[in-house]
């Protein structure tokens, strides 16, 4: 089956800088990609997803890249903002068919102001 | 539409006693998954049911652990008996294509 990996497990940035958050994936097959936030108490909620045809993808200040090659891809928020502080979970899986994420551990990120 | 709707928010019993979480999905999704939460090992996908049917539940950790869905618009997960080790976050996602809509979560402590 899927495996995921993500890292690190935890990330502490200032205000306004850049955080990264990496994925690798073990099943080739696998062609979407989703993050998921959650922010304290509250539940998982989709931000972003990209699929095996692109390599990266924008939306704000947020983005994703996916390298299929080396089966891993990454999040990238810049200018973070406190309210971007949360736990962030990467999914692969394989769309179309039974649609059945495996998701990563999770990195709780902290934005300080 | 409001989404999924998981019950309990809270629940707190004793080792030993039995434990069901209850889960209504969103209407028009067709799969439905049971994840359990802890910081150590994350998002676990317990089982997952496609059209009513339970397609894997290797995720199941113990046969102590049981779910059903007996319509499109419930689904239950039973724990009998609950031990401490079985603390977490217990959530429901539905399914629609790619995205999964998670429930608030049942937060589950047995003492």
């Amino acid at each position: 089956g899927e495996n995921v990996e993500q890292h690190p497990s935890t990330l502490s940035v200032q205000e306004g800088d850049s955080a990264v958050i990496k994925c690798t994936y073990s099943d080739s097959a696998s062609n979407y990609f989703p993050w998921y936030k959650q922010e304290l108490g509250k539940r998982p909620q989709l931000i972003i997803d990209i699929r095996s045809n692109v390599g990266e993808k924008k939306d704000q200040r947020i983005a994703v890249t996916l390298n299929k090659t080396a089966k891993h891809f990454s999040l990238h928020i810049t200018e973070t903002q406190p309210e971007d502080s949360a736990v962030y979970f990467c999914a692969a899986s394989k769309a179309g068919g039974s649609y059945i994420p495996t998701f990563g551990r999770g990195t709780s990120l902290i934005v300080h102001p | 539409d409001a989404g999924v709707i998981q019950s309990p928010r809270h629940e707190v019993t004793e080792m030993g006693q039995e434990v069901t979480l209850r889960c209504k999905p969103i209407s028009g999704h067709n799969s439905l998954f049971w994840y359990r939460q802890t910081m150590m090992r994350g998002l676990e996908l317990l089982i997952y049911f496609n059209n009513n049917v339970p397609i894997d539940d290797s995720g199941m950790p113990e046969d102590r652990f049981s779910a059903k869905m007996p319509n499109a618009s419930f689904s239950t997960l039973k724990i009998q008996p609950s031990e401490p080790r079985d603390s977490a976050v217990y959530f429901c996602a539905s399914v629609i294509a790619t995205e999964a809509f998670f429930g608030q979560g049942t937060r589950l402590t047995v003492v």
